[in-house]
């Protein structure tokens, strides 16, 4: 079964400062990797996905993430957090085409406040 | 890009009431919709699966009978809370998958059901 862990529960960073949200997969073959935001009360907005290719995936907003495929991880990154970059932040894998594409699984998600 | 129209973003009923929530592709055919719930400051919690034109797959632990999914269209699925009561209260998500796309997911604004 596919799973994903996301360690913290919040991120606590100053604007301006470079952020980190960290995230480790488990999945059966290759893995497709998301990650998306919540502010409160809506729906999941879409950051970036890692697929293929370069491991190195840029998002919306700046973020970016690093797809590290020995460590099984995808921690999400900013050079420079803002204020209104503080949300919900959830990861999530599916499995490829070996796994018939199985559904989307999430991590718990990691409350990111980025202080003035 | 795609987007997904959920409908309504929020509704107080009563206990013992049936609501309906819908969930419309709006510019692309999905023929996967996923519903999830999700608690306060916790992860999604996939509820079901649903298909058009068959009938939904339901995640072990969600009632059937009590969360009616309906997918009667490639661009619309329904879930009726029937019988509410106030433990139902929730945040509820929809998901489609972009059918022309094999790892494409877009998420609705969601729906606060309060129970009362």
């Amino acid at each position: 079964a596919q799973s994903v862990a996301q360690p913290e529960d919040q991120v606590n960073v100053a604007e301006g400062n470079p952020l980190t949200v960290k995230c480790t997969y488990s999945v059966s073959g290759n893995p497709y990797l998301f990650w998306y935001v919540q502010y409160p009360n809506r729906g999941l907005q879409f950051l970036l996905k890692y697929i293929t290719g370069d491991n190195l995936v840029k998002g919306s907003y700046g973020f970016e993430a690093e797809f590290n495929k020995s460590q099984t991880s995808f921690h999400l990154k900013k050079p420079s957090a803002l204020v209104s970059d503080s949300a919900l932040y959830f990861c999530a894998v599916r499995g490829g085409r070996n796994s018939g594409y199985s559904t989307l699984t999430f991590g718990k998600g990691t409350m990111l406040l980025v202080s003035p | 890009g795609a987007v997904v129209s959920q409908h309504p973003s929020r509704v107080i009923c009563k206990s013992g009431t049936s609501v309906k929530i819908e969930c419309r592709s709006l510019d692309f055919q999905a023929t996967t919709m996923f519903w999830y719930r999700q608690f306060p400051k916790k992860s999604l919690m996939l509820m079901a699966t649903s298909n058009e034109g068959s009938k939904a797959t339901y995640e072990q632990g969600v009632e059937k009978d009590k969360f009616l999914i309906n997918h009667a269209s490639l661009t619309l699925s329904t879930l009726t809370v029937t019988s509410a009561h106030p433990e139902d209260s929730s945040f509820y998500i929809c998901s489609a998958r972009d059918s022309t796309s094999a790892y494409g997911y877009t998420f609705g604004s969601g729906t606060r059901l309060t129970v009362v």
